[in-house]
């Protein structure tokens, strides 16, 4: 039962445009969402994160929108950079068993920018 | 250390045989995971410590996954009687109180023949 869903494996990207990366869960209990980059024989690190509280997070390129009643969140990259070229990942905690600090992941979408 | 440091960064073992994955946290950090990714897949959640709490192993595939966190710090995972389908990379993370950045190290990735 795949709880984190990031239906598209792929998308390319002009430099200097934005980059719009999807998500979408099926747990309502879900109570944080956070997105990670990850680049070839390395671990994930962090990017940015929103509360289920919010609907909008930002920090400097990036904003993260949350839309609860959608169970959809969404990550915006602009301007769109090359190094910005990597497999984002989409992450939720919470779920059956609330407090816990699990992350449930998506599969995972390769952005490519295009110079 | 600065950040979260796995060994071996590979692997190659045979069919059969067994195997042990090391992860050494962020200092201080009490929670400590172990994700590991498939060809093509994303971060499928394997096993959680936090603190001296019963650990949770929920999501290890089979009985010949086990991991033990030895003083609160390093922890091991342990694949006995290695299968190809365990062939993965394993993602080690450690998160400490009230930061919601888990920190991952780049992996081990093991290969079995």
């Amino acid at each position: 039962d795949q709880q984190v869903k990031q239906n598209s494996p792929s998308l390319s990207v002009q430099e200097g445009r934005i980059s719009i990366l999807n998500c979408d869960y099926t747990n309502s209990m879900f109570d944080y969402f956070l997105w990670y980059k990850k680049y070839p024989a390395e671990g994930p690190t962090f990017l940015i994160s929103i509360s289920s509280i919010k609907d909008k997070n930002e920090d400097g390129r990036f904003t993260v929108f949350l839309n609860k009643s959608a169970k959809h969140l969404s990550l915006h990259i602009v301007p769109s950079q090359p190094g910005d070229s990597a497999v984002y990942f989409c992450a939720a905690k919470g779920g059956s068993n609330f407090g816990n600090e699990k992350l449930t992941f998506g599969t995972g979408t390769r952005l490519t920018i295009i110079p | 250390g600065a950040g979260v440091s796995q060994s071996p960064s590979n692997k190659v073992t045979e069919k059969g045989k067994d195997v042990e994955l090391r992860c050494d946290p962020i200092s201080g950090h009490t929670a400590l995971y172990w994700y590991r990714q498939s060809l093509g897949q994303g971060l499928e959640f394997l096993i959680y410590f936090q603190g001296n709490s019963a650990p949770d192993k929920s999501g290890l595939p089979s009985d010949r996954f086990s991991a033990e966190r030895t003083g609160g710090s390093v922890s091991t995972l342990t694949i006995q009687r290695t299968q190809q389908e365990d062939s993965a990379v394993y993602l080690c993370a450690s998160k400490g109180p009230g930061n919601y950045g888990y920190t991952f190290g780049s992996g081990t990735r093991l290969t079995v023949v």
